[in-house]
C-alpha cells in the first residue's frame, strides 16, 4: 500500500533563517506531489505542486520554493524565513485526475 | 476556475443527532468532488469522493455525501453523530487534480 511521510512535524525557527521540509512516498511511482500551507482556522493554500521530476508549478508568489530531485521525493525550501511563514505545512500526492489527494501528517513551523 | 463554499465555519450538535455540513461549488464543467476530515494536528484524511455516476455517495465513518448538480451543492450528512465525529471537515473542488480547491472548513463540535 502506498504511505506518504513528512518531517518533523514541528520546527521552530528564527527569522531569517532557511528551511528545509521534506516529503517521500512509498508504494506508488510518478505520483502528483502538492505542498500546501495551512494557516490557523483557514483552508488550504496550495503553494507547489509537480507532475514529475525535476517539474515544479507555483501557485503563490513568495519566498519559498519547492524542488523534486527524485521521484517520489518533495522538498520545500527557503533561504530566509519571515515571520508570515508560519503555519501548518501539508504534503499530499495523487495518482490521477480523478483520484484524491493523499495527505502526510503535516509539519508545524513557528518562526520567531 | 473552480471554487468552493462551506456554508457555516462552526457547526455544533448532539451526540446521535443528524449532521449536515453544507458545501456549494461553483465551475464551469461537471467537477470532481470530495470531502476530507482532519483532527487536530494531523493531515487530511478522505472521507469520500464523486466523480461519475451514482449521486450518493458513501464514505467512511458513517458519512454519506449528495451530488446535486441543479444546485451545484455537495452536503455531507451523518444519521447520528458520534462524539468521535468532532473535527475539521473540508469540501474539495478539482477539475483536473493538479488545480484542487478546498473550501474554508467546517469545524464540527459534538455535545454529549
Amino acid at each position: 500500500s502506498q504511505t506518504i511521510h513528512q518531517w518533523p512535524a514541528t520546527l521552530v525557527q528564527p527569522v531569517g533563517s532557511p528551511l528545509s521540509l521534506e516529503c517521500t512516498v512509498e508504494g506508488t511511482s510518478n505520483p502528483n506531489l502538492y505542498w500546501y500551507r495551512q494557516a490557523a482556522g483557514r483552508g488550504l493554500q496550495l503553494l507547489f505542486y509537480s507532475v514529475g521530476i525535476g517539474q515544479i508549478s507555483s501557485e503563490v508568489p513568495q519566498n519559498l520554493s519547492a524542488s523534486r530531485p527524485q521521484d517520489r521525493q518533495f522538498i520545500l525550501s527557503s533561504k530566509k524565513l519571515l515571520l508570515s511563514d508560519s503555519g501548518f505545512y501539508l504534503c499530499a500526492w495523487s495518482s490521477g485526475a480523478d483520484q484524491p489527494q493523499h495527505f502526510g501528517d503535516g509539519t508545524r513551523l513557528s518562526i520567531l | 476556475a473552480q471554487s468552493v463554499t462551506q456554508l457555516g465555519s462552526h457547526v455544533s450538535v448532539s451526540e446521535g443527532a443528524l449532521v449536515l455540513l453544507r458545501c456549494n461549488y461553483s465551475s464551469s464543467v461537471p467537477p470532481y468532488l470530495f470531502w476530507y476530515v482532519q483532527y487536530p494536528n494531523q493531515g487530511l484524511q478522505l472521507l469520500l469522493k464523486y466523480t461519475t455516476g451514482a449521486t450518493l455517495v458513501k464514505g467512511i465513518n458513517g458519512f454519506e455525501a449528495e451530488f446535486k448538480k441543479s444546485e451545484t451543492s455537495f452536503h455531507l450528512t451523518k444519521p447520528s453523530a458520534h462524539m468521535s465525529d468532532a473535527a475539521e471537515y473540508f469540501c474539495a473542488v478539482s477539475l483536473n487534480n493538479n488545480d484542487m480547491r478546498f473550501g474554508a472548513g467546517t469545524r464540527l463540535t459534538v455535545k454529549p
